[in-house]
């Protein structure tokens, strides 16, 4: 497998555009997370899904931030309008949630810059 | 709500030294704990998991160890050697849920 695959790995937008990043998970796992990566605030969890289901979106920053998997394969983070502020990378990561195997596989990050 | 530090945030070592980071977390009723390896510009890679019957795990010249009572686990790192300067970050995971809270890390540089 390919691993998580994260797309694009640079974004630079104006403030009040909008902002698409997406991820494609390993095949056959049925976790998947959004984290936001920045000096100031480390890592934090944004969302995560179970079976392409929202389970816990309390570390959603605000209704700017929205985010959705239609399918075992493919999720979408989206920012509207963006803020400088939401400069940071960020990340997706994915679980089987296997026992055998728990263990946290992540993309390469997408680093965002709002102008 | 489970908090989790690290210490130190930063640290430098001359090659061939063994050396220890920390993790402390607030809320023992975890699930399992993972260490995490970051090098620049890069995604993180788990290094080794820590289930929370387990006290310790063991990859290659890397020993965690869980102390959950006291809400600490330590990696181990022997023998270091210039290719482990990374950022080392651990990460918990509380019963019941499946969020995995991170440290902030430890930078840590390696001298040749």
């Amino acid at each position: 497998d390919a691993g998580v695959i994260q797309s694009p790995r640079h974004e630079v937008t104006e403030m009040g555009q909008e902002v698409t990043l997406r991820c494609k998970p390993i095949s056959g796992h049925d976790y998947l997370f959004w984290y936001r990566q920045t000096m100031m605030r480390g890592l934090e969890l944004l969302i995560y899904f179970n079976n392409n289901v929202p389970i816990d979106d309390s570390g959603m920053p605000e209704d700017r931030f929205s985010a959705k998997m239609p399918n075992a394969s493919f999720s979408t983070l989206k920012i509207q309008p963006s803020e400088p502020r939401d400069s940071a990378v960020y990340f997706c990561a994915s679980s089987s949630g296997s026992q055998k195997d728990e263990k946290l596989f992540f993309g390469s990050g997408t680093q965002l810059s709002v102008l | 709500k489970q908090e989790v530090t690290q210490i130190p945030a930063a640290l430098s070592v001359p090659e061939g030294e063994n050396l220890v980071l920390n993790c402390s977390f607030t809320d023992s009723a975890i699930y399992n704990l993972q260490w995490f390896r970051q090098d620049p510009g890069k995604g993180l890679t788990s290094l080794l998991l820590i289930q929370s019957s387990q006290r310790e795990q063991t990859s290659g010249r890397l020993n965690a160890s869980l102390d959950k009572s006291s809400g600490r686990s330590t990696l181990y790192i022997a023998a270091s050697q210039p290719g482990d300067s990374a950022t080392y970050l651990c990460a918990v995971r509380t019963s019941g849920t499946y969020k995995y809270i991170f440290g902030t890390g430890t930078r840590l540089k390696v001298l040749a």
